[in-house]
């Protein structure tokens, strides 16, 4: 079936260093792609997102580019702030499924 | 602006008692869902549904039931609380259509089960 798999955390970084966060999929036909994520004590809200192969979704800083070629959807900030702490998710929309299915996660901390 | 409303916001339960998480929402989508967040750990679909009287089970349904009878709400119902259900809960709603399906979260439910 669908499936998300993104990296491992937690990363830590320091204020203004750059940030990737990778997030590979499996998926039947062309899903959308998501980042959303969650502050601490908060649900999930969506940060971006990118419909079809090249999209390239955008948001706060944050970037993540659709490559149907190594079915990934890695999320990238140039310089990431303390503000920036919280848990990262990758999901896709599964057309076939009628269902979003989501990465594990990632936590992310910036200290100052 | 209400868009996603759960409640309660946290709930303590014994084993073998019963409880109805609420989710209620107000932008008209087909499409809802329950995830079950467990401690450091991503989402897992407990349930979801394309649309009022159908619903279809997730990844993790065991112990649980939903209903949806109409397009608003989405209760998720717990009929005897075990100590693996404690978790934060999450219901969402999506439009569902085409390709810009986006999912809007409630504040989710902390459940704690003693």
């Amino acid at each position: 079936g669908d499936s998300v798999t993104q990296m491992e955390g937690p990363v830590t970084l320091s204020e203004e260093a750059f940030l990737t966060i990778n997030c590979t999929y499996t998926a039947t036909g062309y899903p959308s792609l998501f980042w959303y994520v969650q502050y601490p004590g908060e649900g999930l809200q969506l940060l971006l997102k990118a419909t079809k192969a090249d999209d390239k979704g955008s948001n706060k800083g944050f970037e993540a580019t659709y490559r149907k070629e190594t079915t990934s959807f890695h999320l990238e900030k140039g310089s990431v702030q303390v503000s920036d702490s919280a848990v990262y998710f990758c999901a896709l929309f599964s057309g076939g499924y009628n269902k979003l299915i989501f990465g594990a996660g990632t936590r992310l901390a910036v200290h100052p | 602006n209400a868009g996603v409303t759960q409640t309660p916001k946290f709930r303590i339960l014994k084993i073998g008692q019963s409880m109805t998480l609420q989710c209620t929402q107000d932008m008209n989508h087909n499409y809802m869902y329950w995830y079950r967040q467990d401690p450091g750990m991503g989402l897992k679909l407990i349930y979801y549904s394309v649309g009022a009287g159908i619903t279809d089970k997730g990844e993790v349904p065991n112990g649980y039931n939903v209903s949806r009878s109409t397009t608003e709400d989405f209760p998720l119902r717990l009929e005897l609380a075990a100590p693996s259900q404690t978790s934060v809960y999450f219901c969402a709603s999506s439009l569902g259509t085409g390709r810009n399906t986006e999912a809007f979260f409630g504040q989710g439910t902390r459940l704690t089960v003693v």
